[in-house]
């Protein structure tokens, strides 16, 4: 049972560009939402962290938007750059006692000059 | 800091051949877990080890997995006999324990295996 669908599969963005991913998930007892990046070769890497608590959360040109009744949470990159491309993994945890995190299907972005 | 060290990179064997994979985490994390990548999918976790112990390994496909942690350091994970459908990354992380917020996971480069 996938608990957290994320799109798109894959995605080409200009240089400068805004690039949106986004992931809904099922089970309301997660409650910490964290994206990761990871470049070929490599393993995952945490970039930016939510809590349902807020709505936006923001990192340099890394913003988390977070909507708690819809169980929908995105990630955008203002800015984008070469350097951004790779692939990124939204996942969910919950945050007390056995933090298991279900990762999505992740997204490969593409930066273009 | 050193991060997760994960050996060999890369392994290519024969259908029913056996495995093993290495991984070393960082120095204090007490929490260490396996976990499966297929390609274009998010990780899948085979198996968490908190100390020594195995703490989750519902995953772990046990006819032909396995794995240990015997000083609750290092840890092997180990196929026999590999299948076709074995092929894969093989991703190792660690983190620090504790029960009061989240603990970030950090992985190591993995470990690509392709079964001829």
């Amino acid at each position: 049972q996938q608990q957290v669908k994320q799109s798109p599969q894959s995605l080409i963005v200009q240089k400068g560009g805004i690039s949106i991913i986004n992931c809904a998930y099922e089970n309301t007892a997660f409650d910490y939402f964290p994206w990761y990046q990871q470049f070929p070769g490599k393993g995952p890497a945490l970039l930016i962290a939510i809590r349902p608590d807020v709505s936006e959360k923001k990192e340099g040109r890394f913003t988390i938007s977070f909507n708690k009744s819809a169980k929908q949470f995105s990630l955008h990159i203002m800015d984008s750059q070469p350097g951004d491309s790779a692939t990124y993994f939204c996942a969910a945890s919950n945050s007390g006692g056995y933090q298991k995190v279900t990762f999505g299907t992740g997204t490969k972005l593409q930066v273009i000059p | 800091e050193a991060g997760v060290v994960q050996s060999p990179r890369y392994k290519i064997i024969e259908k029913k051949q056996p495995v093993a994979f290495w991984c070393n985490p960082i120095s204090g994390h007490n929490t260490l877990y396996w976990y499966l990548q297929n390609l274009g999918q998010g990780p899948e976790l085979l198996i968490r080890y908190e100390n020594e112990e195995a703490v989750d390994d519902s995953q772990l496909p046990k006819d032909r997995f396995s794995a240990e942690r015997l000083k609750g350091v290092d840890s092997t994970l180990k196929i026999q006999p590999a299948e076709l459908g074995d092929s894969a990354v093989y991703l190792c992380a660690s983190s620090r324990s504790g029960r009061s917020s989240y603990n970030e996971q950090f992985f190591g480069p993995g470990t690509r295996l392709t079964v001829l």
